[in-house]
This record gives structure tokens, C-alpha cells and sequence, in this order.
């Protein structure tokens, strides 16, 4: 069974940059993975911010961008907004699905 | 505009069943693959089954393989999850979501209780 991983909890300034990551128990995560990104506030449903790596939605905020970086997937937020505060998570296609454990961001 | 909206949420007792619907529209339904997704309470996001857009694919997640079942009416643009043998663990809001660019429903809620 894939794990993957994301860390537990960051903290950004307003305005400042801060990069979430996601990784897999099983090596490299590539872009073979799909690796998506969601955002999930208190008491919504999560929406999708990124997919296929690198894409975004047309209600993605513009400050948002997807990569691969290290060997994961990452998720790269540049002028962090308040509105910004929320939970993330990725997920990893290949043939099953596997979220990550999500990251609480705190924008303070 | 895709829009996806679960039904069949409830209470029900353990070792019951129940079987959730996700009406699709605004995409061609039978193009792509769909998943379900739960959350259970306080928790995070925990994948559960997807089914390919003809149904000749399906995938379960360990926690519920032998007791979910997972279909599709693509007529009716209907996604359907058949839950037999729950647990007090299945508590959860469930999730219907559009693999291909990730568009989720609202999601409709199960609590297994006694």
C-alpha cells in the first residue's frame, strides 16, 4: 500500500511564499502520477486547485503553481492571502488512488 | 458547468447497507473515469473506489474491498456505491468526484450507529 506523504503543518506570512510537498513511499513521484492538489476549508468540500501536475482551474488563484521538485510533487503558493488559510491535499494516481495526510496551512 | 450531487446518505445500523447515487451532468459521463471519496469526521480525505467510463475497470481502496461495490448507469449518468457489511469506521461524509480535472459534489453523509 502507497503512502504518501505531506507535512502536518505550515505557517506563511501574508504576502509571503511557502511551498507544500508531497511525496511517495514507493520513489520519485513523477509526473506518470497525475499528482492533484486540493484545498479544503472548514465545513466545505475540498475543491481542485491543480491537476496533472501543473494545471490549474480557472478559479485556481493565479498565486498557486504546481511542480515536481525533489522527487515530489509540490505545491508553491507566492503572496500568501488570508483566504489562503485552509487544509491541502494532494493525491497520487496509479491505478488506485492515495491522498496525502494533508497540510494545515496557517496564513499569520 | 459539471455538476455532481450525492444522495442515499443516512443512518444505519452496523453490519447494514446502503447505496449511494451521484447524478452527473454538464460533461459526457460515459468518457471518464469517477471515484468516490470519504472523509470521516474531523479526518482527511480517504479514496475509495473509481470505475472506468464503460465500468470495465474498477478499483477499491484494502478498507472496503469484498464489502463496497462500485457502478455506473451511464443512461442516467448515474455513479452508484453499494455499501454492505458497515462499520462505525465508514462514518463519513462520501464524496463523488470527476477523476479528470477533479470536480467534486457536495457530498452526502453516512453514520453507522446503533
Amino acid at each position: 500500500q502507497v503512502v504518501v506523504t505531506q507535512e502536518p503543518s505550515l505557517t506563511v506570512s501574508p504576502g509571503g511564499t511557502v511551498t507544500l510537498t508531497c511525496g511517495s513511499s514507493t520513489g520519485a513521484v513523477t509526473n506518470a502520477l497525475y499528482p492533484y492538489w486540493f484545498q479544503q476549508k472548514p465545513g466545505q468540500a475540498p475543491t481542485t486547485l491543480i491537476y496533472d501536475t501543473t494545471n490549474k482551474h480557472s478559479w485556481t488563484p493565479a498565486r498557486f503553481s504546481g511542480s515536481l521538485l525533489g522527487g515530489k510533487a509540490a505545491l508553491t503558493l507566492s503572496g500568501a492571502q488570508p483566504e489562503d488559510e485552509a487544509e491541502y491535499y494532494c493525491l497520487l494516481y496509479g491505478g488506485r488512488r492515495v491522498f496525502g495526510g494533508g497540510t494545515k496551512l496557517t496564513v499569520l | 458547468e459539471v455538476q455532481l450531487v450525492e444522495s442515499g446518505g443516512g443512518l444505519v445500523q452496523p453490519g447494514g447497507s446502503l447505496r449511494l447515487a451521484c447524478v452527473a451532468s454538464g460533461f459526457t459521463f460515459s468518457d471518464y473515469w469517477m471515484s468516490w471519496v470519504r472523509q470521516a469526521p474531523g479526518k482527511g480525505l480517504e479514496w475509495v473506489a473509481n470505475i472506468k467510463g464503460d465500468g470495465s475497470d474498477k478499483n477499491f481502496a484494502d478498507s472496503v474491498k469484498g464489502r463496497f461495490t462500485i457502478s455506473r448507469d451511464n443512461a442516467k449518468n448515474s455513479l452508484f456505491l453499494q455499501m454492505n457489511n458497515l462499520r462505525a469506521d465508514d462514518t463519513a461524509l462520501y464524496y463523488c468526484l470527476k477523476d479528470f480535472q477533479g470536480y467534486w459534489g457536495q457530498g452526502t453523509l453516512v453514520t453507522v450507529s446503533s
